[in-house]
């Protein structure tokens, strides 16, 4: 199958930094990709849908300004977390579909562990 | 309102006993679902859709529009089925975007 890759897979920040995440799919090229949230012990939580060249869709109550989204290549999607808090510690975790295998199915990143001191 | 539901945190069995992962849906419309695995450090992948209706590694799941049910089952577990399971949506279009429901964890013990 696809390999969707995230990089880090962990990061310490302190408080009040930016901290980026990156999300490329490596045998693809994927023209949407997803990034979601997850709590401890909770599901996964869609925050917003990565569109290539051309602005992120974000869901109710994710603050755009806050996890600010880039797509600007069809292999690479960021996610920055700006101006850190510790209530933004969270393991979030990127998908992106293979348009080649009839888009049906959604490959996951590794995830990327995020704690802010 | 979109939602996924699986009532069960953690499902215990036996090894060789039979296994139902529950989840429910609510959504207007057609959705297509989904069920996803998490084996222990490794990444959420698919396990089964509801268009193939194949089955896979020995699971089945069925679609129940009456019920709004897409329950997982497999006659016989084995240990190596322990992991987290997570029930998803995708909406009309099937977008890519998931909506998944809390995860349920299954433990198969020996």
């Amino acid at each position: 199958g696809a390999v969707v890759s995230q990089h880090p897979s962990r990061v310490i920040c302190k408080s009040g930094t930016s901290v980026k995440i990156e999300c490329r799919s490596l045998d693809f090229q994927a023209t949407t990709m997803f990034w979601y949230r997850q709590f401890p012990k909770q599901s996964l939580m869609l925050m917003a849908t990565s569109n290539e060249g051309s602005k992120a869709t974000y869901e109710q109550g994710v603050e755009k300004d806050k996890f600010l989204i880039n797509h600007a290549s069809l292999t690479l999607s960021t996610l920055t977390v700006t101006s850190a808090h510790p209530e933004d510690s969270s393991f979030y975790i990127c998908s992106a579909r293979d348009p080649t295998q009839g888009n049906t199915e959604a490959f996951f990143g590794q995830g990327t562990r995020l704690t802010v001191v | 309102a979109q939602r996924v539901t699986q009532p069960e945190k953690l499902l215990s069995v036996f090894k060789g006993a039979p296994v139902e992962l529950k989840c429910n849906y609510s959504y207007s419309g057609s959705p297509e679902l989904f069920w996803y695995v998490q084996y222990s450090r490794q990444r959420l992948q698919l396990l089964l859709r509801h268009i193939s209706r194949e089955s896979i590694k020995g699971f089945t799941a069925d679609l129940n529009k009456g019920e709004t049910s897409f329950h997982l089952k497999k006659p016989f577990a084995q240990e190596e089925d322990s992991a987290m399971y997570y029930c998803a949506l995708s909406g009309r279009g099937n977008t890519g975007k998931l909506i998944f429901g809390q995860g349920t964890t299954l433990q198969v013990k020996p």
